[in-house]
Formats: C-alpha cells, sequence, structure tokens
C-alpha cells in the first residue's frame, strides 16, 4: 500500500546532540512537508520542499534542517539550537497539480522528548 | 494574510446525535481549497473531506458534510449520528494554489468528545 512512513515514532535527545527524523514516502508526490505539534495545539509548518533539490522555511524553520535528495525522501534533523524540541512532528506530502483540490496525507508522526 | 479560524476549542456532543465545527476563513484569492481533518489521540492525521471554492455544491462524505457558506468564508463541518469512535481533535486547513507556495494553512483545532 502506498503511504508515509516516519521513524522511529519515539525518539529521545540528550542535550547537545542533533537527531534525523526520517520521512519516506511512495506515492510519487512531489511536495513534502514537516509540521510541529506541541500538546492541545495545532500544527506549525517548519519546513516544505515542493521539488527536489529544493526546501523553504516555513513559520518556525529555527533550529531545523532538512534535506531533498530524492523525491521519496526528506528527513528533519532537529539541531541542538533547537532549545525546545520536545513535540510531536508530522511529515506530510501532497500531489502538485496546481489545483486547491489535492489533500496532504500524513505519516504516523514521531514524539521527539529531551532526555 | 491567509488565515484559518476556529472558534471552539472543545465540543461535546451525545452519541447518535449532529455536530457542527466551526471553521472560518479568511483569503483574497478567489480560488482556494478547504480540507477538514480528523486527529485521533494515536496522533496521525485522517483527510475527511474537501470543498473547492468554486464547488456549487456541499461536499459530503458518508457521516461528513461541510456547509460551506461562501458569503460568510465560513466552510462548518457537520457529523452526523456521533459515534463513540468519533472522539478526536479535528482540523480545518485552506490552500491557495496561485499564492506561489503551495502552503496549507490550519486551524487551531476542535476538540471532540462523544458521549455515550
Amino acid at each position: 500500500d502506498g503511504g508515509i512512513t516516519q521513524s522511529p515514532k519515539y525518539l529521545f535527545r540528550k542535550e547537545g546532540q542533533n537527531v534525523t527524523l526520517s520521512c519516506e514516502q511512495n506515492l510519487n508526490h512531489d511536495a513534502m512537508y514537516w509540521y510541529r505539534q506541541d500538546p492541545g495545539q495545532g500544527l506549525r509548518l517548519i519546513y516544505y520542499s515542493q521539488i527536489v533539490n529544493d526546501f523553504q522555511k516555513g513559520d518556525i524553520a529555527e533550529g531545523y534542517s532538512v534535506s531533498r535528495e530524492k523525491k521519496e525522501s526528506f528527513p528533519l534533523t532537529v539541531t541542538s539550537a533547537q532549545k525546545n524540541p520536545t513535540a510531536f512532528y508530522l511529515c506530510a506530502s501532497s500531489l502538485e497539480t496546481g489545483g486547491t483540490n489535492q489533500p496532504q496525507h500524513f505519516g504516523d508522526g514521531t514524539r521527539l522528548s529531551i532526555l | 494574510a491567509q488565515k484559518i479560524t476556529q472558534t471552539q476549542p472543545g465540543m461535546f456532543v451525545q452519541e447518535k446525535e449532529a455536530v457542527t465545527l466551526d471553521c472560518t476563513y479568511d483569503t483574497s484569492d478567489p480560488s482556494y481549497g478547504l480540507f477538514w481533518y480528523k486527529q485521533p489521540s494515536s496522533g496521525e492525521m485522517i483527510f475527511l473531506i474537501y470543498q473547492g471554492s468554486y464547488d456549487q455544491q456541499n461536499a459530503t462524505e458518508g457521516r461528513y458534510s461541510l456547509n460551506f457558506q461562501k458569503a460568510r468564508k465560513s466552510a462548518n463541518l457537520v457529523i452526523s449520528a456521533s459515534q463513540l469512535g468519533d472522539s478526536a481533535m479535528y482540523f480545518c486547513a485552506m490552500r491557495e494554489p496561485f499564492s506561489g507556495t503551495y502552503k496549507y494553512i490550519f486551524g487551531t483545532g476542535t476538540r471532540l468528545k462523544v458521549l455515550a
């Protein structure tokens, strides 16, 4: 079945450590997105990418980095510069047809905590 | 600027009754799409229903329908015959394809609790 796979499901980060969250999709979608969700809150956009080798900052990009070397993959690195990384991270993808009617498809998320 | 507003932080509904979750939006683009997602406590986001700005009829998907009032810029989700499994967070989202960003804008969500 086609879908988006995020790993790991749970991740713990030590102080001063960089950690990378994986996101892989086999839907042949052009665009991919990373969101952060704090408890009881909505989704905030971290980074998004419309095509391979190109990505743009979202609303809360500081302390995060991404790469898009392959269409299927959009890993997110939470750097040590992100002082409050504890949150639920969701990866999403969508077709880019130029229309309005393409919903985003989401992975199951990664819960990141500080040790 | 694009904006989605969900004014109900939490809602209760009795099982088997209908419930309406409110969503208002702000955009200057004539072409846009509106989406509703369900997020159970497990965390995954489930796409429920879509409404395009040029659609003449309100969207329906099973027990979900969208009450689209374009002049009022509202896109309320109606869930009929509520079930216990409908208890979840619900998010309204909007996309403007010609804004150049291809971003989706999300509201803050409404937590729905279905009572037995």
